[in-house]
């Protein structure tokens, strides 16, 4: 049964640090692993998607890296600023399709100016 | 702006009342989902939906139901028989089949308390 795990569950940070965001999973036959960002009280937009037969992808500041075989991922953020603090979770597709996902729990990150 | 709409924002139950809560989509996309989200848990898929007149339960469907008779439009009813429904209720959808690598989009929640 695939779970996903993040660590740490929380981190605080001083603005214009370079950060490392942790996700692992147990069953490496995944389709994708998908990053996510939810501030507070809101819904949770899409920040990247790693399709398994990559190793990494990039989006301004930040760049996600996957490695199947050791079950991890990891989202790095670049010269982190305060706009960056919200709750970061990772999710990967059930059983071989993308149709439902599973998710950890978040790591949420507090940057200060 | 392309998105997705839920509404309302907060919603108030009365004990033994059924409540709807709105999911609108203008993104042309065949799937949607609703979620729950309750602290330090993490996201539990109530029910989804592929097409238009079909849904799928998800992993904790008791006492919530759905209908999908438009493809932009995706109400959950909270009735009566869910007996902890204060939570934050998530809806989002998803372009492609089932083997497409594209993400979900989520609209911005309903929370849900009970009087």
């Amino acid at each position: 049964k695939q779970e996903v795990t993040q660590i740490p569950a929380a981190l605080s940070v001083p603005e214009g640090e370079n950060l490392v965001l942790n996700c692992s999973f147990t069953d490496s036959a995944i389709y994708n692993l998908q990053w996510f960002r939810q501030d507070p009280g809101k819904g949770l937009t899409s920040l990247l998607l790693i399709q398994s037969s990559q190793r990494e992808q990039t989006s301004g500041r930040l760049n996600a890296s996957l490695d199947k075989s050791s079950g991890r991922s990891t989202l790095y953020i670049a010269a982190s600023q305060p706009g960056d603090s919200a709750t970061y979770l990772c999710a990967v597709p059930r059983a071989g399709n993308n149709r439902k996902l599973i998710w950890g729990l978040g790591t949420s990150l507090a940057v200060n100016p | 702006d392309g998105g997705i709409t839920q509404s309302p924002k907060y919603l108030f139950r009365k004990e033994g009342q059924n409540v709807t809560l709105s999911c609108e989509q203008n993104l042309n996309h065949d799937a949607m989902y609703w979620y729950r989200q309750d602290p330090g848990q993490g996201l539990r898929l109530i029910y989804y939906s592929q097409i238009v007149n079909d849904f799928q339960k998800g992993d904790i469907a008791e006492g919530y139901s759905v209908s999908r008779e438009k493809k932009e439009s995706f109400p959950l009813t909270v009735t009566s028989a869910q007996k902890n429904p204060t939570a934050f209720y998530l809806c989002a959808s998803r372009t492609g089949d089932d083997y497409s690598n594209q993400p979900q989009h989520f609209g911005d929640g309903t929370r849900l308390s009970i009087l």
